[in-house]
């Protein structure tokens, strides 16, 4: 299937423990981004890749590490969790630049992994 | 920095109702507005979205509608169905590798 995967779907841990989600997007996309859904629904940005390189970051704790090995992938590290990270992170990716001449904008969201911190 | 706004929060409509979302956008330089619509547990996934030189868009029963000099865009869903029962967002951005800026979503019930 086509699509963009996150693992794991849930997560549940103690404060102050180290965690990572990953996200691997196999539609041949240049830019993967992170969000942070809290209780209340809201959507956020947290950061974004384009060629895995860093090109977003919205004012995130540098406890939050995204790491991007290649185009395909993009990894969230959290250090010392607290309890304010709990809430559904998602990942989502698009196809940058004009290719054909058309500008592409949808980004594809991942399922989302819902994290818990005790 | 660009502030979406949305209403309503909650929306209850009878099956084969339309129903009306509407969210207004503070940066004049936003060119690309999406709408998404989140079903429980999954992520969200787009359902239409409009740019800056068009005025309306339609995709069978949804349509949307976009005033740019009173930046507004409104989601119009006609003849609804218990399956369109979700948390729906609209979003703005300039386009291109800009982040976009997510509404805080209404949720919608269609009571069959």
């Amino acid at each position: 299937d086509t699509a963009v995967s996150q693992t794991p779907k849930y997560l549940v841990t103690q404060m102050g423990n180290d965690k990572s989600i990953k996200c691997e997007q196999n539609l041949g996309h240049d830019t993967m981004y992170w969000y942070k859904q809290d209780s209340k629904k809201f959507l956020k940005i947290m950061f974004s890749y384009n060629n895995k390189e860093l090109i977003i970051n919205e004012t995130v704790p540098n406890r939050f590490s995204p790491k991007s090995p290649d185009k395909a992938h993009l990894n969230l590290h959290i250090n010392s969790l607290e309890l304010g990270d709990s809430a559904v992170y998602f990942c989502a990716s698009r196809l940058s630049g004009t290719p054909g001449g058309r500008s592409y904008n949808e980004q594809f969201f991942g399922p989302g992994t819902r994290l818990t911190v005790l | 920095g660009e502030n979406v706004e949305q209403h309503p929060s909650t929306l209850s409509v009878q099956e084969g109702d339309s129903a009306v979302i509407k969210c207004t956008y503070s940066d004049s330089a936003s060119n690309y507005f999406p709408w998404y619509k989140q079903e429980l547990g999954k992520g969200p996934q787009l359902i239409i979205d409009i740019r800056s030189n068009v005025g309306e868009k339609k995709d069978q029963r949804i349509a949307v509608t976009l005033n740019k000099t009173a930046k507004h865009f409104s989601l119009h869903i006609t003849e609804t169905q218990p399956e369109d029962s979700a948390v729906y967002f609209c979003a703005a951005s300039r386009g291109g590798n800009t982040p976009l800026v997510f509404g805080k979503g209404t949720r919608l019930s269609v009571i069959a």
